[in-house]
């Protein structure tokens, strides 16, 4: 059983476009959820996270939004760049886990020049 | 954030073998994480390694396919036993900690191929 749904399995961007991928969770217990982004032939990096006190949050052109009665949390890549080109994994955790995390399929983004 | 080196960082091997990974940590943590990460697909976990104790398996994982040894608190090495092309992935070893609230830490992996 997947608990951390996330889509699309693949994106294409335009430069300077908005970059959306989605997720979805079915564990309440998790309460940690970060991105990680992944280039090829590199291990997966954390990028953001939120916990789910708030509903969003900004980290330069990167931001989350939440929504827990939903069980959903997106990544929103605002003014898209070629170098934004990577894969990205959703993540959620709880503390009963160690907060290791739980991931999601992963979004394979690709931005156009 | 903890930097870690891992070792091959890839390697063409033959069916029936088996070939050891090493994951070396730059400070002491108290566990190190195994993954798994078939092509194109997301992360899985192969295992918990505690420093002094058996490793911990997750459900569709063995000690006699996966076998994992953790002499140190800034190292392990996961093995990957009589290996078939089904074993072709990437494996990445992660420490948790040192990024953000709950970040974890992953090596660049070791990309596997068998032939």
């Amino acid at each position: 059983q997947q608990q951390v749904k996330q889509s699309p399995q693949s994106l294409i961007v335009q430069k300077g476009g908005i970059s959306i991928i989605n997720c979805a969770y079915e564990n309440t217990a998790f309460d940690y959820f970060p991105w990680y982004q992944q280039f090829p032939g590199k291990g997966p990096a954390l990028l953001i996270a939120i916990r789910p006190d708030v509903s969003e949050k900004k980290e330069g052109r990167f931001t989350i939004s939440f929504n827990k009665s939903a069980k959903q949390f997106s990544l929103h890549i605002m003014d898209s760049q070629p170098g934004d080109s990577a894969t990205y994994f959703c993540a959620a955790s709880s503390p009963g886990g160690s907060y290791i995390p739980t991931f999601g399929r992963g979004t394979s983004l690709i931005v156009h020049p | 954030s903890a930097v870690i080196s891992q070792k091959p960082s890839r390697d063409i091997c033959q069916r029936g073998t088996s070939l050891t990974i090493q994951c070396q940590v730059d400070s002491q943590v108290t566990m190190m994480f195994w993954y798994r990460q078939q092509p194109g697909q997301s992360l899985t976990l192969i295992a918990t390694a505690n420093q002094g104790s058996e490793a911990t398996y997750e459900s569709g994982f063995v000690i006699d396919k996966f076998p994992i040894s953790r002499p140190n608190l800034t190292f392990s090495t996961l093995t990957v036993s009589n290996m078939s092309p089904e074993d072709s992935s990437i494996y990445l070893c992660s420490v948790g900690g040192g990024t953000g609230d709950y970040g974890y830490t992953f090596g660049s992996g070791t990309r596997l191929t068998v032939v």
